[in-house]
């Protein structure tokens, strides 16, 4: 069983470009959610999404921007690139669990490798 | 807004000893989870243990273990045995509930454990 999978795994961009990094859940997995790391930090949560469409969204601009297709693999894509866009950009699959399912399965977020973002 | 404390940027212990590390939080919520996440220098970030607030019961996975302690909005791991492997970044993060189920994780700022032969 394959676990989260991120690509690329590493990027190097210029001010000012745009960038779309790639997701791919764990297998039963339904929700997938974005993080950035900046180095010596812990990550800070994006967005999440959930059926196509976004269900939670942290601090970010709008340059931050995100997709989910139909099979649960996800882009995450940053307009306008800033020197401080610079980061780790982990990805975390989940499956939204009812109450009632709670004892035989957990909704736990489970991390992908992660791209690191170099911008120049 | 809720917020995850860690006071220990950094640890050592030797091997096959005991090392406790702290996370305090703060949030208005009654029910919500907390873990411990281990990221190895290969950047793989790990579920270590997690634990359910309305829980009493502390979580343990094989040598890791909990304190958990509600009131004082206190989580700290403890790992026994310590092994070489065990070397790495440790995150204590929150999440409270939404839509019923877990959302977003909140971390802290991270503890770096060195474990020495």
């Amino acid at each position: 069983d394959a676990g989260v999978t991120q690509s690329p795994t590493h990027l190097i961009k210029t001010r000012g470009q745009q960038v779309t990094l790639r997701c791919s859940p764990k297998s039963g997995h339904d929700t997938v959610s974005w993080y950035q790391q900046a180095l010596g930090q812990g990550p800070q949560f994006i967005f999440q999404y959930y059926e196509e469409e976004e269900r939670q969204r942290g601090n970010f601009p709008d340059r931050f921007s995100g997709h989910q297709f139909p099979n649960y693999s996800s882009e995450l894509n940053v307009n306008a690139l800033l020197l401080g866009d610079s980061a780790l950009y982990l990805c975390a699959s989940s499956a939204i669990v009812p109450l009632h399912e709670r004892a035989r399965r957990t909704d736990t977020q489970y991390f992908g490798p992660g791209t690191r973002l170099t911008v120049l | 807004a809720q917020t995850v404390t860690q006071s220990q940027p950094e640890m050592s212990v030797q091997e096959a000893e005991t090392v406790t590390l702290s996370c305090t939080y703060d949030t208005s919520e009654s029910n919500y989870y907390l873990f411990w996440y281990k990221q190895p220098p290969s950047r793989q970030m790990i579920l270590v243990i997690r634990q359910e607030a309305y829980k009493q019961q502390n979580a343990t996975e094989n040598r890791f273990s909990v304190n958990f302690q509600k009131a004082a909005k206190s989580f700290s791991l403890k790992i026994s045995d310590s092994q070489l492997g065990d070397t790495a970044m440790y995150f204590c993060a929150f999440s409270q509930l939404y839509g019923g189920s877990q959302g977003n994780l909140i971390f802290g700022k991270g503890t770096k454990l060195s474990v020495k032969p």
